[in-house]
């Protein structure tokens, strides 16, 4: 069965420096994968997916995220953190069918200090 | 604007009294979904369509029903709702080009049953 993880339930950092929320997955063949934000009383937003091709992908807002095949991750990044980054941050991994379903994680809380 | 709109954005009802949850669509996709959202568990799919009059279960279709007689709408039925079902609901939508486009959420109607 496919999943994902992502094993913080929240991250603090300070703004400025560099934020990372991480995302690893279990899936049977190529990953399609997924990161979205919530902010608040808001619906959420799409970040980037990694598809295929380049181990990088570059999203809105500033943020890129790393594939990581032998490690099974797909960690979210952004060099700069910012106050207004503050949100919550879900990864997902699309169902190898034909029903088009993204199977979510249980978020993390990304909190961008002063 | 392209958007998916949901409504009520918020509503407090009693056991048992029957509701829907409207969700529309500007954009002409195909594909729509329901998702509910709970502290712990991120997003589970409720319901599917893949097109108008097609509609399938997700992970937690119980006491839900949806309907897609347009295109642009998928309204979330509860028949006799029960407090199990309050919770953040979010409607999405995408395009079916590939079946690898990100997914268009509205902004979310939190729901308590009292």
């Amino acid at each position: 069965a496919q999943s994902v993880a992502q094993p913080e339930d929240q991250v603090n950092v300070a703004e400025g420096n560099p934020l990372t929320v991480k995302c690893t997955y279990s899936v049977s063949g190529n990953p399609y994968l997924f990161w979205y934000v919530q902010y608040p009383n808001r619906g959420l937003q799409f970040l980037l997916k990694y598809i295929t091709g380049d181990n990088l992908v570059k999203g809105s807002y500033g943020f890129e995220a790393e594939f990581n095949k032998s490690q099974t991750s797909f960690h979210l990044k952004k060099p700069s953190a910012l106050v207004s980054d503050s949100a919550l941050y879900f990864c997902a991994v699309r169902r190898l069918d034909n029903t088009d379903k993204l199977i979510f994680g249980t978020g993390t809380r990304l909190q961008v200090f002063p | 604007e392209a958007q998916v709109t949901q409504n009520p954005r918020y509503l407090i009802t009693v056991t048992g009294k029957k509701l829907t949850v409207t969700c529309s669509q500007n954009m002409n996709h195909e594909y729509m979904s329901w998702y509910r959202q709970d502290p712990g568990l991120g997003l589970r799919q409720i319901y599917y369509s893949m097109n108008v009059e097609v509609t399938d279960k997700g992970d937690v279709p119980e006491g839900y029903k949806v309907s897609r007689k347009e295109k642009r709408n998928f309204p979330l039925i509860l028949e006799s709702p029960s407090p199990n079902q309050t919770s953040l609901y979010f409607c999405a939508s995408s395009p079916r080009t590939s079946g690898l486009n990100e997914q268009f959420f509205g902004p979310g109607t939190r729901l308590t049953v009292l």
